[in-house]
């Protein structure tokens, strides 16, 4: 069963509109990982939550992890064609082990019209 | 700093051969690694991870197999491929739990 739910699974805007991606889990996230990526190529690392209410911002993009730690939210401000792709979130829901794979949302697929 | 690299990108086999995919990790030590496969509407799905050689642990029951021979070697294989073995393979690595995933450029594999 999928155990990461990503909204929307795609989503097309205007350069220059702000949008969101939502990541739901219905366990505990011990760590989000966004991942951004262009089709038929690897996944390129954005950015890692771990704890409740942790915002973190690069350039346009910012990610939220609620303070339940089952929500991540992926917000971009003033949207260029460079952020056209497909974005990932991954997630740990296994508290402690020794291995660190995660597991995967489905990915929203983002197209930005100039 | 760390790179991935990963071979080849694009692979056409017809059912019944072989595969062999490779993966190397530079600039670092006995990393955590990882074989995921990406198929349309299914997402990423773990096959193989290993912790250090010669230690592999499967994620589901498969026509693959992964092995591990050096600290920075990964190796998706196959006796016989199926059409269902389609997909793109993507290697990954991290040097410890709660650190990201990085990822290889990934293999298209078509299987005929």
């Amino acid at each position: 069963s999928q155990e990461l739910e990503q909204s929307p699974q795609s989503l097309i805007v205007q350069e220059g509109k702000n949008l969101t991606i939502n990541c739901t889990s219905s366990k505990t996230l011990y760590g989000l990982y966004w991942y951004k990526q262009k089709y038929g190529e690897g996944l390129i690392f954005l950015m890692m939550l771990q704890k409740g209410g942790e915002e973190k911002s690069h350039e346009k993009i910012t990610a939220k992890l609620d303070e339940k730690k089952q929500q991540s939210s992926l917000h971009i401000t003033a949207s260029q064609p460079s952020h056209a792709g497909i974005y990932l979130c991954g997630a740990d829901i296994v508290w402690g082990g020794s291995q660190g794979n995660l597991i995967f949302g489905k990915g929203t697929k983002l197209s930005v019209k100039p | 700093s760390q790179t991935i690299h990963q071979w080849p990108a694009t692979l056409v086999q017809p059912v019944g051969s072989p595969l062999s995919l490779e993966c190397t990790v530079e600039g670092t030590s006995n990393p955590n690694l990882y074989w995921y496969r990406q198929a349309a509407g299914r997402g990423l799905q773990l096959l193989f991870y290993s912790i250090g050689i010669d230690q592999i642990s499967s994620e589901v029951p498969q026509n693959l197999s992964a092995s591990r021979p050096q600290d920075r070697q990964f190796i998706l294989s196959s006796k016989k491929l199926l059409l269902s073995d389609s997909g793109f393979y993507l290697c990954a690595w991290n040097q410890q739990r709660n650190s990201p995933l990085h990822f290889g450029n990934g293999t298209r594999l078509t299987v005929t």
